[in-house]
């Protein structure tokens, strides 16, 4: 069964960091791409960023370039997402999402998601 | 940057069929999928590369995808179906999701 749970949420001032992980399992975890998708409260899907499944590859919204950073560590099945130069704009809940059959969109699983709040 | 415009909201009866569509700029060009989330819940992939239905995702889901405009199709639509829902495609090194189109099923 494919899980996805992420962690390392939580209240933040603006100008600051804080950094996701999404532990994976139920899956060949580096063969697929993955991705990371927000919504902040009461709105829309908004996707953040996406890497390969080598990790070679990487790609983000304007929304986030040069503030965040994505990355895998494909020996640990684990996602992360670096976010520096926090604004309040950024308070969403943050899910990770596999791609289907190694596509950076189609999202076939995703998981339940970590709230990050920015405010002083 | 490439967008893609949904309805805000459709309404329709138990045991018709809703309509939800999904514009943007040569978007027949690409592959479009939708998703369905309700509330406190995660999205679900409900129709993927234009009209193939992900395992477990019933027949009365069904999607088309020509010039500027995706389209999803739920016949005989039941109250189960009542959720918000978004389109996606790629586009040149993005995705982009639709605004979403809240279906409510009176």
């Amino acid at each position: 069964e494919v899980q996805l749970l992420e962690s390392g949420g939580g209240l933040v001032q603006p100008g600051g960091s804080l950094r996701l992980s999404c532990a994976a399992s139920g899956f060949t975890f580096r063969s697929y791409a993955m991705s990371w998708v927000r919504q902040a409260p009461g709105k829309g899907l908004e996707w953040v960023s996406a890497i390969s499944g080598s990790g070679g590859n990487t790609y983000y919204a304007d929304s986030v370039k040069g503030r965040f950073t994505i990355s895998r560590d494909n020996s640990k099945n684990t996602l992360y997402l670096e976010m520096n130069t926090l604004r309040a704009e950024d308070t969403a809940v943050y899910h990770c999402a596999k791609g289907h059959n190694g596509s950076y969109y189609n999202f076939d699983y995703w998981g339940q998601g970590t709230l990050v709040t920015v405010s002083s | 940057s490439y967008e893609l415009t949904q309805p805000p909201s459709v309404s329709v009866s138990p045991g018709q069929t809703a309509t939800i569509t999904c514009s943007g700029d040569k978007l027949g060009d690409k592959f479009a999928c939708w998703y369905q989330q309700k509330p406190g819940q995660s999205p679900v992939l409900v129709i993927l590369e234009d009209n193939k239905r992900p395992s477990g995702i019933p027949e009365r889901f069904s999607g088309s995808n020509s010039g500027n405009t995706a389209t999803l199709t739920i016949s005989g639509t039941q109250a189960m179906d009542e959720a918000d829902y978004y389109c996606q495609a790629w586009d040149i090194s993005t995705t982009v999701f639709g605004g979403g189109t809240k279906l409510t099923v009176l």
